[in-house]
C-alpha cells in the first residue's frame, strides 16, 4: 500500500500561475524526492530534500519539508503548459536498508495555455 | 552520460506465458530497483539489486523475480502471467544501495497481458 498521500489529486491552473502540491507520509525518513511523469512515461527526478533540510530550491521549484508534521510541499512558480504532468513524492524510510522508495498517489497538474 | 535504458518499451503477452524485462542503469550506478505502476495500486516497489544480490523485496508473489549481472544490468522475470500483471514496469538506478541519493528512472516497459 502507498505510504504517502498527496493532495490535491488533481489541479488545474492557468499558465503563469503558481501550483502547490502537498504530500504526507507516515514513517521516519532519510529523504523525500519529487518526480514528474508525463502520460504514463518514465519518472523524471525533480528534487531531493534530506530530512535535516527544511527548504530547497531548483529553478522554478521550491520544496519544503516538515518532519514534525510528516509532510512536504512542492511549489512550481510561473507555471507553463509544459508543466502539465503527474507529480509524485517518494520517501526513503529510515527503517529500510538499501534503496527502496515509497510513493504517494500523485497529483495530476493541468496547466491551461 | 546515458540515462537508464529499459527494453523493450512495449510488450504484449498471453496469460500463462512468461516475460523478461531488461534494465541498464546509468554508468557507474550499482543499485537497480524495479517498480510496478498500475492505475489501481499506483507505484509499488518490487525489488532492489546491488552487487548481484537482492537487497530488498516488496510484497509480490514469487512469480516475480529478478537478477543482476556483474555489469550492474538487471533483468526482471514474471512467470505464469496473469491479466493483473498488465502494468508499466519501471527501473530505477542509484549509484549505491542505501546511499540516500537520487534515484533515476527509465522510460519503462509497458506490459499488456491478454
Amino acid at each position: 500500500s502507498q505510504q504517502g498521500e498527496e493532495d490535491p489529486q488533481a489541479l488545474s491552473i492557468q499558465e503563469g500561475e503558481n501550483a502547490t502540491m502537498n504530500c504526507s507520509y507516515k514513517t521516519s525518513i532519510n529523504n523525500l524526492q519529487w518526480y514528474r511523469q508525463n502520460s504514463g512515461r518514465g519518472l523524471v527526478h525533480l528534487i531531493l530534500i534530506r530530512s535535516n533540510e527544511r527548504e530547497k530550491h531548483s529553478g522554478r521549484l521550491r520544496v519544503t519539508l516538515d518532519t514534525s508534521k510528516k509532510s512536504s510541499s512542492l511549489l512550481i512558480t510561473a507555471s507553463r503548459a509544459a508543466d502539465t504532468a503527474s507529480y509524485f513524492c517518494a520517501t526513503e524510510s529510515k527503517e529500510t536498508s538499501g534503496s527502496r522508495l515509497t510513493f504517494g498517489e500523485g497529483t495530476q497538474l493541468t496547466v491551461n495555455p | 552520460k546515458a540515462g537508464v535504458t529499459q527494453t523493450p518499451r512495449y510488450l504484449i503477452k498471453t496469460r500463462g506465458q512468461q516475460v523478461t524485462l531488461s534494465c541498464s542503469p546509468i554508468s557507474g550506478h550499482r543499485s537497480v530497483s524495479w517498480y510496478q505502476q498500475t492505475p489501481g495500486q499506483g507505484l509499488q516497489f518490487l525489488f532492489e539489486y546491488f552487487s548481484e544480490t537482492q537487497r530488498n523485496k516488496g510484497n509480490f508473489p514469487g512469480r516475480f523475480s529478478g537478477r543482476q549481472f556483474s555489469n550492474s544490468r538487471s533483468e526482471m522475470n514474471v512467470s505464469t502471467l496473469e491479466l493483473g500483471d498488465s502494468a508499466l514496469y519501471l527501473c530505477a538506478s542509484s549509484w549505491n544501495s542505501g546511499a540516500r541519493t537520487e534515484a533515476f528512472f527509465g522510460q519503462g516497459t509497458r506490459l499488456t497481458v491478454v
